[in-house]
């Protein structure tokens, strides 16, 4: 069965930095497109980031853009997100996401960042 | 940005009847490629989103039948046909064509 376990949420102050990480099983990321979606405590959900299946391109919302950076390693078939700067408002449950347009959409439990003095 | 907005914002359903919930976007979701990128996600309380519906109408692996997407250029439908109890949650529309990609506000359906 297709699993993605994130990890690395925490609480960190303002201005810290967070490095997330998700491990895919059954599956190499390299194969798909994949994302980081964020949801803020009762909030909706906010796309975060995308790296492409080839690791050339990568793409980012205006919020995060220019302090947040996504990568992937596949030899350990494993996809980050390096948050630096981090701010009050970036505290939400960060979820990876496989092929999230795609026909093999398949998302992780999510990993609670809250960023707080 | 692509704006996507959902209504209702809440769905009072009874078990067994049919429920439906509208997305529409600022702008045509066709994609050069021709393919129309509009998924559907549910939220149960306390879980991960899950997708049921991909490019307007294609259900994922596992979606009860009575889940279907219908819609076509700005205009989209989430239709349940008889609702069941474990289908209570928050569902999400959200446009991958254009980057960023967005998502709807959430319809909350509740019996």
């Amino acid at each position: 069965e297709v699993q993605l376990v994130e990890s690395g949420g925490g609480l960190v102050q303002p201005g810290g930095s967070l490095r997330l990480a998700c491990a895919a099983s059954e599956f190499t990321p390299g194969t798909y497109w994949m994302h980081w979606v964020r949801q803020a405590p009762g909030k909706g959900l906010v796309w975060v980031s995308l790296i492409k299946s080839d690791g050339t391109t990568t793409s980012y919302a205006d919020s995060v853009k220019g302090r947040f950076t996504m990568s992937r390693d596949n030899a350990k078939n494993t996809v980050y997100l390096q948050m630096n700067s981090l701010r009050v408002e970036d505290t939400a449950v960060y979820y990876c996401v496989r092929d999230l347009i795609g026909a093999s959409g398949q998302w992780g439990q999510g990993t609670l960042v809250t960023v707080s003095s | 940005d692509v704006v996507m907005t959902q209504s209702p914002l809440s769905l009072p359903v009874t078990l067994g009847q049919p429920a439906s919930i509208s997305c529409r976007s600022s702008q045509s979701l066709v994609y050069s490629d021709g393919n129309t990128y509009l998924s559907w996600f549910q939220q149960r309380p306390g879980h991960s989103p899950r997708r049921l519906i991909y490019k307007v109408s294609n259900r994922d692996s596992g979606v009860p039948d009575r889940f279907s997407g219908s819609g076509s250029g700005t205009d989209f439908t989430l239709k349940i046909s008889g609702v069941e109890a474990e289908d209570v949650g928050v569902y999400y529309c959200m446009q991958g064509t254009y980057w960023p990609l967005t998502f709807g506000g959430g319809t909350k359906v509740e019996i």
